[in-house]
């Protein structure tokens, strides 16, 4: 089962421009990560933000998590022709013990 | 950093065969995990285990098979493939912990069954 929804499905923006994901979840998690794929690749970790944090940033990277319309944005600023990838939520749970991951955005940056 | 390795990036198999595929970890990660990736469906968790030995059904066990025989390997086993099995497969390790660790994927191995 898919916990994580990931809106929108595809994103196409020119370099410099800023780029939202979104993520929503469907019952209580104790984090969500994100993660990067470039095609044909395995994921990369990008960050993880725990239930009692509203927001977190790494570099051009701004996370922002709301439990309780329970989503989640990913933000990145100054996008750059190599952010082209696929971009996947993944929620963590302890009652189940999994990380259950979304169908993921693909971005594609125009240089 | 940590390196999962997955021995095969592609392969080709028949149908009814038996296929192997390999991931070795070297951080010592107690948590590893099969996962199929197929085009809007996302990533599916075939297995995991948290211990030598140890394995637990994910989402999707069916026609699969692990085995966890030394901490730093975990093999996923086709008992005998069929052509709905052709996929991406993602093999990903992690600390144990409640909370929630980070997961370290491998490159992905493409399997293709004729």
């Amino acid at each position: 089962s898919q916990q994580g929804e990931e809106d929108p499905q595809a994103l196409s923006i020119q370099e410099g421009e800023n780029a939202t994901m979104n993520c929503s979840y469907k019952t209580s998690i104790n984090n969500l990560q994100w993660y990067r794929q470039n095609s044909g690749r395995g994921l990369v970790h990008l960050i993880l933000i725990r239930s009692n944090e509203r927001e977190k940033h790494s570099g051009r990277l701004r996370v922002t998590l709301d439990t309780s319309k329970k989503s989640s944005s990913l933000l990145i600023t100054a996008s750059r022709a190599a952010d082209t990838a696929s971009y996947f939520c993944a929620t963590f749970s302890s009652n189940t013990g999994k990380l259950i991951f979304g169908q993921g955005t693909t971005l594609q940056v125009k240089p | 950093d940590v390196k999962v390795t997955q021995s095969s990036r592609y392969l080709v198999k028949r149908t009814g065969e038996k296929v192997f595929l390999e991931c070795v970890q070297d951080m010592d990660h107690e948590n590893m995990f099969w996962y199929r990736q197929d085009p809007g469906l996302g990533l599916r968790l075939i297995y995991f285990s948290y211990d030598v030995k140890m394995k637990e059904k994910g989402d999707i066990p069916e026609g699969y098979s692990v085995s966890r025989e030394k901490k730093e390997r975990f093999s996923l086993i086709l008992e005998s493939a069929s052509t709905n099995q052709t996929s991406m497969y993602l093999c990903a390790s992690s600390l144990i912990g409640s909370s929630g660790n980070t997961i370290y994927f491998g490159e992905g191995s493409w399997l293709t069954v004729v």
